[in-house]
């Protein structure tokens, strides 16, 4: 069976620092997609990057870059210049497009807090 | 488009009575989905529609839950008879398509079972 680890439960970070949120996963196909979606106090999930395991070039949304090793089965996610508006939840999500079953793989989440 | 819509926002309830949770997808959006929320488990997916047609409702909990999408724009989860251990926020959300396509989120249910 597919699974999502996110294995920090918590992190914080210093206003404009960078730090990087972790996620691995298991599957045993070739390609599938990865998402990261980011969950504010205001509880309205939002996705913040996506990313195809066909293509080998990291994803990047501005402030936000993806590290995939896909070797590892890695697929951690880079916050530049944090700042106050990013404490949230973030999810580590992952699809396998092949068969019937079409519905998103849920990491249990990392409490990310940016202090001024 | 005004986005996912959910209603209502929040429900308090007592125990033994049914709950109905309303959702409004994005207008042409092909993919609706229900989520339930909770400390202990994180984000789990109940069921999911493509076209109206229920496609996968293997993480209904149990028979007390039923999910319906009569039309394109509004679909229904109902919990009856609800229970405590079903306090939780229930999340809908909606796609274009699927595969690298976004899921758009509603607020969110928040339900209490007293």
């Amino acid at each position: 069976a597919q699974t999502v680890t996110q294995s920090q439960p918590e992190m914080s970070v210093q206003e404009a620092e960078t730090v990087t949120l972790s996620c691995t996963y298991d599957t045993s196909e070739n390609n599938y997609y990865l998402f990261w979606y980011k969950q504010p106090p205001s509880r309205q999930m939002i996705l913040v990057i996506r990313q195809e395991a066909y293509k080998q070039q990291n994803a990047t949304e501005n402030r936000f870059s993806v590290n995939f090793q896909k070797a590892a089965k890695s697929f951690s996610l880079k916050i530049s210049d944090s700042q106050l508006g990013d404490t949230a939840m973030y999810f580590c999500a992952f699809m396998n497009p092949y068969g019937n079953n079409r519905k998103l793989i849920w990491g249990l989440g990392t409490s990310l807090a940016v202090n001024p | 488009d005004a986005g996912v819509i959910q209603s209502p926002r929040h429900e308090v309830t007592e125990m033994g009575q049914e709950v109905t949770l309303r959702c409004k997808p994005i207008s042409g959006h092909d993919y609706l989905f229900w989520y339930r929320q909770t400390m202990m488990r994180g984000l789990e997916l109940l069921i999911y529609f493509n076209n109206n047609v229920p496609i996968d409702d293997s993480g209904m909990p149990e028979d007390r839950f039923s999910a319906k999408m009569p039309n394109a724009s509004f679909s229904t989860l109902k919990i009856q008879p609800s229970e405590p251990r079903d306090s939780a926020v229930y999340f809908c959300a909606s796609s274009l398509g699927w595969g690298l396509d976004e899921q758009f989120f509603g607020p969110g249910t928040r339900l209490t079972v007293l």
